[in-house]
């Protein structure tokens, strides 16, 4: 059973306008959330994480909220940009572990 | 720093055949994962690797799945005998291990094709 799920196969925004990616987990025991982004032919590389102790974590266009409560998090890129058309992994780890739990994957088309 | 190294990048194999995956992690990373993506999933974590030791294996199976790090560096991963399946992009990461830097890198994956 999927424990981290990404119920959006595919999002399509304009150049310049935000992107908003959604996540939701089952486990009310992950406390610590990552956001993958993965270009075809190449491996996932870490774009932002937030802990269980915070409901926003800000790297530059890149913002990632937690609703704990809602066990659902978000991955907000403003302005959204045509390098950033990727597949974004949602991904969750339990306390002291190291084993993640991916999401399927959101592929974000930005349009020019 | 160069990153996660993996090969080959492709693999096309017929059924039955055995087949090998190699993996070189970061220089100094003592954690080294083995995933499983398959087309339109996310990876799956196949085995992983403290040093030498492989302290989760639960999700790999062991029939017809082996690894190895036998010096705590590079990795490899065997499938024998493959089963169509098993077509799908293999996937080795590496982390530090520690509680700062436990996040991972990952390769570019191999695709493997089982016909």
């Amino acid at each position: 059973d999927q424990q981290v799920k990404q119920n959006s196969p595919s999002l399509s925004v304009q150049e310049g306008r935000i992107s908003i990616l959604n996540c939701d987990y089952t486990n009310s025991m992950f406390d610590y959330f990552l956001w993958y982004k993965k270009y075809p032919a190449e491996g996932p590389t870490f774009l932002i994480s937030i802990s269980s102790i915070k409901d926003k974590n800000e790297d530059g266009r890149f913002t990632v909220f937690l609703n704990k409560s809602a066990k659902h998090l978000s991955l907000h890129i403003v302005p959204s940009q045509p390098g950033d058309s990727a597949v974004y992994f949602c991904a969750a780890r339990f306390s002291g572990a190291n084993n993640l739990f991916f999401g399927t994957g959101t592929r974000l088309t930005v349009i020019p | 720093e160069a990153g996660v190294v993996q090969s080959p990048r492709y693999k096309i194999i017929e059924k039955k055949q055995p087949v090998a995956f190699w993996c070189n992690p970061i220089s100094g990373h003592n954690t080294l994962y083995w995933y499983l993506q398959n087309l339109g999933q996310g990876p799956e974590l196949l085995i992983r690797y403290e040093n030498e030791e492989a302290v989760d294996d639960s999700q790999l199976p062991k029939d017809r799945f082996s690894a190895e790090r036998l010096k705590g560096v590079d990795s490899t991963l065997k499938i024998q005998p493959a089963e169509l399946g098993d077509s799908a992009v293999y996937l080795c990461a590496s982390s530090r291990g520690d509680r700062i830097g436990r996040e991972q890198f990952f390769g570019p994956g191999t695709r493997l094709t089982v016909l």
